[in-house]
């Protein structure tokens, strides 16, 4: 099947700092990235629907200003969490919709850990 | 709106046990039920899914059968391996392809 890559898997920095997360549709082209928040033993949350050079379409309660999301090409979305805290920290996962928008590929997630 | 609502875990089970889990859903419109499966360390995966109402996704084992009239889509195995041991959610996605997912249940099966 489709392949979804994050980078990096896990990241630690400090409060106050950025972060960037990369998620790479590695065998298709994504018209549609999504970004989820994972809290531990709960489910995915969407953050944000981003497609491809366009902005971003955050949902209720999501910090656009915080967190940054850039759909530059068919197979990369970063998301910069800015200037984080350590109530950022979190499991970040990326999906990715291939152009026949048919199903969501899942990227494997990076952690994030703010100190 | 659409929400997924399924079994709270952890499920623990012994090796060749009967499995179920459950899941019901609430949504406008006709969604598009699935089962994922996130094993340790690792991101999602799609484990069965169903389109429209009576259709029966298989995978693995694994069933759920997407019943409009009770809006369920309960995931089924009829004997767990060790290698089942993972977090299952269960999900929807609207006809604006928003999908929503089920808060996960964590399973565990001893040899």
């Amino acid at each position: 099947g489709a392949v979804v890559s994050q980078h990096p898997s896990w990241v630690i920095c400090k409060s106050g700092t950025s972060v960037k997360i990369e998620c790479r549709s590695l065998d298709f082209q994504a018209t549609t990235m999504f970004w989820y928040r994972q809290f531990p033993k709960q489910s995915l949350m969407l953050m944000a629907t981003s497609n491809e050079g366009s902005k971003a379409t955050y949902e209720q309660g999501v910090e656009k200003d915080k967190f940054l999301i850039n759909h530059a090409s068919l197979t990369l979305s970063t998301l910069t969490v800015t200037s984080a805290h350590p109530e950022d920290s979190s499991f970040y996962i990326c999906s990715a919709r291939d152009i026949a928008g048919d199903e969501q590929f899942f990227g494997p997630g990076t952690r994030l850990t703010v100190l | 709106g659409n929400s997924v609502t399924q079994m709270e875990g952890p499920v623990t089970l012994s090796e060749e046990a009967f499995l179920t889990i459950n899941c019901t859903y609430t949504a406008t419109g006709y969604p598009s039920l699935f089962w994922y499966v996130q094993y340790p360390g690792e991101g999602l995966q799609l484990l069965l899914k169903a389109t429209k109402a009576d259709d029966k996704g298989s995978n693995k084992g694994f069933e759920a059968t997407y019943r409009k009239e009770t809006t369920s889509f309960h995931l089924e195995k009829g004997s767990v391996q060790v290698s089942d041991s993972a977090v299952y959610f269960c999900a929807l996605r609207n006809n604006n392809n928003d999908m929503r997912f089920g808060a996960g249940t964590r399973l565990t099966v001893k040899p």
